[in-house]
């Protein structure tokens, strides 16, 4: 099974640390999502890739937040200064033209 | 503002009996919607989808209506089964742009045997 792989499932760092997170997308999906969910609430949309071009960012988005999609195949997301509000489930999801969003598992963040 | 509400956290069903999840949205853009089922530390799963062309789409146990005048889908599970509980939620799109996807904050339905 070659769904979408993310890696590190959990994290767990002290504020003020940068954390990357990386995401290995179906490899035909040429449309890679990542999306950011905390308790009680669905995914949020964050920022979106159609091969390497990232082409939408959400405001939720700030700038301690950078993502990568080099070569059109892995993504990362890299957060600096993490903060205590920066807590979440991270969700990678890919699709290939207007197919449905397959999920991976998900990186859960946990800054102190 | 929450362009997608599921306005019921959770739900308790009988097994064997029907289920019904709601979902209400504010956006007169959305035109593809979506219902995804989460379980504990898995991402979330496709489950069906509707285009705002149709009004139902049934897939074995599941089926979702879209009431597009009163910006409302709901999905049934009939019969409802143990392995069905878990966190559903609904999606919703503009087909249009990016195609990003705007959850609902979910409704967690639990089967009771």
């Amino acid at each position: 099974d070659t769904g979408v792989s993310q890696d590190p499932r959990h994290k767990i760092t002290k504020r003020g640390q940068n954390v990357t997170f990386r995401c290995d997308p179906i490899s035909e999906h040429n449309r890679l999502y990542w999306y950011r969910q905390t308790l009680g609430q669905g995914p949020e949309f964050l920022t979106y890739f159609q091969n390497e071009a990232q082409l939408e960012k959400s405001r939720l988005l700030s700038d301690r937040f950078s993502a990568e999609r080099p070569k059109g195949s892995f993504s990362t997301l890299e957060i600096q200064r993490t903060e205590q509000g920066d807590s979440a489930m991270y969700l990678c999801a890919s699709r290939l033209q207007v197919e449905k969003l397959f999920f991976g598992s998900g990186t859960q963040l946990s800054v102190l | 503002d929450q362009q997608v509400k599921q306005n019921s956290p959770s739900l308790s069903v009988q097994e064997g009996r029907i289920s019904i999840l709601n979902c209400d949205y504010t956006n007169s853009m959305f035109d593809y919607f979506l219902w995804y089922k989460k379980y504990p530390a898995e991402g979330p799963t496709f489950l069906i989808s509707i285009s705002s062309i149709k009004d139902k789409n049934e897939d074995g146990r599941f089926t979702v209506f879209l009431n597009k005048s009163a910006k409302h889908l709901s999905l049934h599970i009939v019969p409802s089964q143990p392995g069905d509980s878990a966190v559903y939620f609904c999606a919703a799109s503009e087909i249009q742009g990016a195609q990003k996807l705007v959850f609902g904050q979910g409704t967690r339905l639990t089967i009771n045997p």
